[in-house]
């Protein structure tokens, strides 16, 4: 199955901890993404590496930080968490440009 | 400006009747325009998309208009079905994708 993965699903955890979400894809895409869907349903891209370059860079707080070992995995590390960070975090890839995006199921973490 | 405009937000129809929901973008480089369908609990899916050298694209029930003049998209769903109620997100790429904020469409039966 070729597809893009999360882990984990869910994470609870206190405010100013860190957290560390894994996501990797086999569909052998150049381009891998992250998104924040907030309980709104907003969907906001807070990075996107091309080849392991990040190509965009939203104004994310700097306390959120991707992190890429190859084109296929592309982690988010979020250092002393806060409240407002409470969100679904989509991982996503594509091929390209102008092709249909790839996410993944999503993980959901909650601060407290 | 990088911005996608979708409307509306909120989207009630009576099953069998069409729907229709509208995004507008800024960046005339804009190319391509995806539309995703997410259902509860599950990650967003592509349903149907448009490149910029069509003016209108239909498959199984959907049809997509674009408008490049006006910067206009649309999404049109044809006699819809309970299992068409979701949340609905439009796109425009540019080379960077800029989703839209989503319209939840509920199917009465």
């Amino acid at each position: 199955e070729t597809a893009v993965f999360q882990t984990p699903n869910y994470h609870v955890t206190q405010v100013g901890n860190e957290v560390s979400f894994n996501c990797k894809q086999t569909l052998g895409h150049d381009t891998m993404y992250w998104y924040k869907q907030d309980s709104k349903k907003l969907l906001k891209i807070m990075f996107s590496y091309n080849n392991k370059q990040l190509i965009v860079n939203e104004t994310v707080p700097r306390r959120f930080s991707p992190q890429s070992s190859d084109k296929a995995h592309l982690n988010l590390r979020i250092k002393s968490v806060e409240p407002e960070d409470s969100a679904v975090y989509l991982c996503a890839s594509s091929q390209g440009s102008n092709t249909e995006v790839f996410f993944g199921k999503g993980t959901r973490l909650t601060v407290v | 400006g990088e911005q996608v405009e979708q409307l509306p937000s909120i989207l009630r129809v009576q099953e069998g009747s069409s729907a229709s929901i509208n995004c507008t973008y800024e960046n005339s480089a804009s190319n391509y325009f995806p539309w995703y369908k997410q259902e509860p609990g599950e990650n967003p899916k592509l349903i149907i998309d448009i490149r910029s050298n069509m003016e209108r694209k239909q498959t199984q029930g959907l049809i997509v208009l674009l408008d490049k003049k006006a910067k206009r998209f649309s999404l049109h769903i044809t006699d819809t079905q309970p299992g068409d109620s979701a949340m609905y997100f439009c796109a425009a790429k540019s080379p960077k994708y800029v989703f839209g904020a989503g319209t939840r469409l509920k199917v009465i039966a």
